[in-house]
């Protein structure tokens, strides 16, 4: 079955970098799109970053363009975030989630991984 | 930037009972809207997309319903299990790919 984990969470000071993982298994990574999707504690979904499966494309949110770098191994069944000059603001559960196609909707979610960012 | 409103913020409902959650965009997104389901501590789950269609394994009490920038889900009798957050999320004018604010439905 489809399954995502995502790694690396941790306790951060502000001004730091941090890399999460997110490890992609049951399906054909390299033919698949995945996004990152953060949530911070008690408020909703926001849509950070992407690079398409091919990794010819990628997008980021405004609120992180410029810190956070995503990247993929393909040979590794695996998406990267790497998030620098982080913020208390980017306190958060980071997700991975796939699309079925670039345009489309999230079908599968990872379990998250939980950044805190704090001095 | 396309914005999700969703209303009401929270809805309490008596089990068995009907509820009807609503999410308008700021401009027309066509049919290219999806729901998705969150219960405390877990990832969100799909429930619709493309408006109507119900994801695999989503019982037949959800549906979706609306376009352009109108949207409904509805939940025809709830079940305990359906007690959760709720979010509409668009991915037909991106970046970015936006969500709703969330409606939280609660025992009433």
């Amino acid at each position: 079955q489809v399954q995502l984990v995502e790694s690396g969470g941790g306790v951060v000071q502000p001004g730091k970098s941090l890399r999460l993982s997110c490890a992609a298994s049951g399906f054909t990574f390299s033919l698949y799109t995945v996004h990152w999707v953060r949530q911070a504690p008690g408020k909703g979904l926001e849509w950070l970053a992407v690079m398409s499966y091919d990794a010819e494309h990628e997008y980021y949110a405004d609120s992180v363009k410029g810190r956070f770098t995503v990247s993929r191994d393909n040979s590794k069944n695996t998406l990267y975030l790497q998030m620098n000059s982080l913020r208390p603001e980017d306190t958060a559960v980071y997700y991975c989630a796939r699309v079925e196609y670039f345009t489309s909707w999230f079908d599968h979610w990872g379990q998250g991984t939980l950044v805190i960012v704090s001095s | 930037e396309i914005v999700m409103t969703q209303s009401p913020a929270t809805l309490s409902v008596s089990p068995g009972e009907r509820a009807t959650l609503s999410c308008r965009a700021s401009q027309s997104v066509g049919s290219n809207l999806a729901w998705y389901q969150q219960k405390p501590g877990q990832a969100p789950r799909l429930l619709i997309y493309g408006a109507s269609t119900r994801a695999t394994g989503v019982p037949a009490r959800f549906s979706g319903s609306g376009s352009g920038t109108e949207f409904t889900l509805t939940i025809s009798s709830l079940q305990s299990e359906d007690f959760a957050v709720y979010y509409c999320q668009q991915y037909n004018i991106w970046p970015p790919w936006t969500f709703g604010q969330g409606t939280k439905v609660e025992i009433k």
